[in-house]
């Protein structure tokens, strides 16, 4: 267990729905990110966040995903209108120096 | 994309060293390499990371190249629970630098 939280573990949904995601931090780590990982690939970045504010975004993250970190401290990343090719492992990280914690994961499964 | 080379799967007797190579051959001045690995459905794992010199802690060792091209990571006595996907990254020295994962070497310890 690292101190990284991720809700729900795992989520079946039917395709065209909206799912949402949440990540808790280490309560000191500033800088939060989310990835996404396909099955045997490594993970992929997608967006990063220094406190509240949203400094990077990946040119995987469609208009169909939003992230938020509205206080600084947990993170959500919703997927409206999901697709097939959305099932993946959505991975959060949290860092304050070099080394990146990472959480278990929320494993999506668009049907 | 990922900026390094690894071989796609390794095995190793348990007890023995594992000793993973990885290829970086266009790695800059201001980027570091960074280890990780991934232990089956758990979020990858931090485990070392270096910029020219040699580096040891309590997980492994990072021998990395004068010319910087290339480095090994070595676990020295690799036991049953060492089976993972290990990641070979390069990053920049910017904390916030998001990590940028390959297909990783597929480590099978045996015993």
């Amino acid at each position: 267990d690292t101190g990284v939280s991720q809700d729900p573990r795992h989520k079946i949904t039917k395709r065209g729905q909206n799912v949402t995601f949440r990540c808790d931090p280490i309560s000191e780590h500033n800088r939060l990110y989310w990835y996404r990982q396909t099955l045997g690939q490594g993970p992929e970045f997608l967006t990063y966040f220094q406190n509240e504010a949203q400094l990077e975004k990946s040119r995987l993250l469609s208009d169909r995903f939003s992230a938020e970190r509205p206080k600084g401290s947990f993170s959500t990343l919703e997927i409206q209108r999901t697709e097939q090719g959305d099932s993946a492992m959505y991975l959060c990280a949290s860092s304050f120096t070099d080394e990146q914690f990472f959480g278990p994961g929320t494993r999506l499964t668009v049907l | 994309d990922a900026k390094t080379t690894q071989p796609t799967s390794m095995d190793c007797a348990e007890g023995r060293a594992a000793n993973l190579p990885c290829n970086h051959s266009t790695i800059s001045g201001n980027e570091y390499v960074y280890w990780y690995r991934q232990i089956h459905s758990q979020g990858p794992q931090y485990i070392i990371h270096g910029l020219k010199n040699n580096e040891t802690n309590e997980m492994a060792s990072l021998i990395i190249t004068e010319d910087r091209k290339s480095s090994t990571l070595i676990l020295p006595h690799a036991t049953l629970r060492d089976t993972a996907v290990y990641y070979c990254i390069d990053r920049g020295m910017d904390a916030g630098n998001m990590l940028t994962f390959g297909g990783g070497t597929r480590l099978m310890v045996k015993p």
